[in-house]
């Protein structure tokens, strides 16, 4: 199964700060990029996604920074709040619709 | 709209034993998953399937995992036997159809003690 790489494993801001999380990716096949927030005993829920025909796509808050010709691709938090505590993982799935797979995840804390 | 729905939300059973896990996905969806989430971990794929045929097992311990999806709706992932590192939160997750967001539900937390 295809692996996605992510970094930092944690991370540690001030409220009203930028948080910055960022993945990469090996296979060329891949073509859909979510990424998804998950707090303690909740299941993952979707924050944003984008696809490779775009380098950039923002949604209130958060954006999404996509670099295809280096395979990399992370999320931007902007205006971080004490709320935004939660583990993100970034996720990839091939153009085929499967090897949906996660990042190991980055547990995000912001500090009031 | 309802949401993916789990169940049992917690299972503790010892060693050997076998369990099994219960998903409902959102009405309509086509693509079903099952990922396997230890502990600190980002969720791992266990099974996909596409109505209700598998599209994808390669992760899926097929000597003691095994996972049906009856009539493209419900499915079930059991377990048998147990291991101690199948101790993991299992969740379960359903899309429109494959490639795009998928919802999860709240998952089943499966102690193997």
């Amino acid at each position: 199964q295809q692996q996605v790489k992510q970094s930092p494993q944690s991370l540690i801001v001030q409220k009203g700060g930028i948080s910055i999380i960022n993945c990469a990716y090996e296979n060329t096949a891949f073509d859909y990029f979510p990424w998804y927030q998950q707090f303690p005993g909740k299941g993952p829920a979707l924050l944003i996604a984008i696809r490779p025909d775009v380098s950039e796509k923002k949604e209130g808050r958060f954006t999404i920074s996509f670099n295809k010709s280096a395979k990399q691709f992370s999320l931007h938090i902007m205006d971080s709040q004490p709320g935004d505590s939660a583990t993100y993982f970034c996720a990839a799935s091939d153009n085929y619709g499967q090897n949906f797979v996660f990042g190991p995840g980055t547990r995000l804390s912001v500090l009031p | 709209e309802a949401g993916v729905a789990q169940s049992p939300r917690y299972k503790i059973i010892e060693k050997r034993q076998s369990v099994a896990f219960w998903c409902n996905p959102i009405s309509g969806h086509a693509t079903l998953y099952w990922y396997q989430q230890i502990l600190g971990q980002g969720p791992k794929l266990l099974i996909q399937f596409q109505n209700n045929g598998v599209v994808d097992d390669s992760q899926l311990p097929k000597d003691r995992f095994s996972a049906e999806r009856l009539k493209g709706v419900d499915s079930t992932l059991k377990i048998q036997p147990a291991k101690l590192e199948d101790s993991a939160v299992y969740l379960c997750a359903s899309s429109l159809f494959a490639g795009i967001e998928a919802f999860f539900g709240q998952g089943t937390r499966l102690t193997v003690v």
